[in-house]
């Protein structure tokens, strides 16, 4: 089956700690996302990735950071100095064209918790 | 700026009961208007594309229209299955897509 792994679920954190949040594809797509997503607003954008080894900064990039190396694989890591990280993290995927409007595929998403 | 505004935040149905979700859109040069299905603690699910005005697509008890301004996903008499939260989101001339907020639907037997 084709689709997106986002490991683990539930993550707990303390207050100070980086944490990495794992996202997997297997849909042979080019482009991957990460969006942070909060009660009462809409998806918001962090980082993207049109292409292997490289990446660019979406909406609210402070405080995170990416890596791409391979085209399966898009991890996300938060850092201690992203102010309030508390939130369900969702990774996606899709198509890469330009100019075109592919639509993205989500994974299962994490929920990050940090206190 | 570009900006996605659903409404009603909210709505709840009887089963049977027909109605229709609202997305009101400012995308510069829009691409392609997405509709999603998501149900609580869980990843939003792909339901419809559409590119450009007086496009219909249906599945199932969805269907999704798209006018110059707007996008509506009607829902022709829901099953209490359909309850989830429905994002509308487009894609204008950048790389990222514009999401809104959601409606929130629930539908009672």
């Amino acid at each position: 089956d084709g689709g997106i792994t986002q490991s683990p679920k539930y993550l707990f954190r303390k207050e100070g700690q980086n944490v990495t949040l794992s996202c997997e594809q297997n849909l042979n797509h080019d482009a991957m996302y990460w969006y942070r997503q909060d009660p009462g607003q809409g998806l918001r954008l962090i980082y993207y990735s049109q292409i292997v080894n490289d990446f660019q900064k979406g909406d609210i990039a402070e405080g995170y950071s990416v890596s791409r190396e391979k085209k399966e694989s898009f991890p996300l890591t938060v850092t201690s100095a992203q102010k309030n990280p508390t939130a369900f993290y969702l990774c996606a995927s899709s198509r890469a064209g330009q100019g075109a409007a592919y639509e993205q595929y989500f994974g299962p998403g994490t929920r990050l918790t940090v206190t | 700026e570009d900006q996605v505004t659903q409404s009603p935040e909210a709505l709840r149905l009887q089963e049977g009961e027909s109605s229709s979700l609202n997305c009101s859109y400012t995308v510069s040069g829009l691409r392609g208007l997405f509709w999603y299905r998501q149900d609580p603690g869980k990843g939003p699910e792909f339901l419809f594309t559409l590119y450009s005005a007086g496009e219909e697509k249906e599945k199932e008890r969805l269907k999704a229209t798209l006018t110059k301004k707007e996008s509506f996903l009607h829902i022709t008499a829901p099953k209490p299955e359909d309850s989830a939260t429905y994002l509308c989101a487009g894609r204008g001339n950048t790389d990222k897509l514009i999401f809104g907020t959601g409606t929130r639907l629930q539908v009672f037997p």
